[in-house]
């Protein structure tokens, strides 16, 4: 009964490469979330998304791209993979119902990406 | 999003309650304030939160001073596998389109000696 589930757990991979990675959540929340942690520990939201609006943070590069094919799922595309790529990245989702509980988030395992 | 500060560690022995602290004087009428922890090589995990009044869950208590400036997480009895990284967050919570997300902090470091 796993709430928000991320694969693949380990994903290491050529620099210039594209790869994705998928999240779903099963706890019927409105929106999703993807973070990214690195070497420092600092983790920093890349990107939020509800059926309605997606928000970018700036400092994220245009090779990353989130894809959400439905409500319980929202995927993290990278295209052309740079070293400094390497990271944690975490997805997570919270309920939308009232807005103190937006900040309610739960988070997945994490993927642990390493870029050669 | 109010500022927090934290201790950036902490000690405490199994069994005891770990009291972990957060400034946040610059905290505004609306902002709710949110604890997170994260255990190592895990996501981060949802604690509490509260606005005002004193909360308790099955994990935790919140204790907001009166001022809202500082507040303190309290894990009753702490256990080895209370040690991990505990952040205190201040947000006012989504009020319009999509949230922000989460400005982590660097958090506190609690070390459960056994």
């Amino acid at each position: 009964d796993t709430a928000v589930s991320q694969t693949p757990k380990y994903l290491v991979t050529q620099m210039g490469n594209d790869k994705s990675i998928k999240c779903e959540q099963n706890l019927g929340h409105d929106t999703m979330y993807w973070y990214k942690q690195d070497s420092k520990k600092f983790l920093k939201i890349m990107f939020s998304y509800n059926n309605k609006e997606l928000i970018i943070n700036e400092t994220v590069p245009n090779r990353f791209s989130p894809k959400s094919p439905d409500k319980a799922h929202l995927n993290l595309h990278i295209n052309s993979l740079e070293l400094g790529d390497s990271a944690v990245y975490f997805c997570a989702s919270s309920p939308t119902s009232q807005i103190h509980l937006r900040e309610t988030q739960y988070f997945g395992p994490g993927t642990r990406l390493l870029v050669l | 999003d109010a500022k927090t500060t934290q201790p950036t560690s902490m000690d405490c022995a199994e069994g005891r309650a770990a009291n972990l602290p957060c400034n946040h004087s610059t905290i505004s009428g609306n902002e709710y304030v949110y604890w997170y922890r994260q255990i190592h090589s895990q996501g981060p995990q949802y604690i509490i939160h509260g606005l005002k009044n004193n909360e308790t869950n099955e994990m935790a208590s919140l204790i907001i001073t009166e001022d809202r400036k500082s507040s303190t997480l309290i894990l009753p009895h702490a256990t080895l596998r209370d040690t991990a990284v505990y952040y205190c967050i201040v947000r006012t919570g989504y009020s319009g389109g999509g949230a922000d997300g989460l400005t982590f902090g660097k958090g506190t470091h609690l070390i459960i000696q056994p």
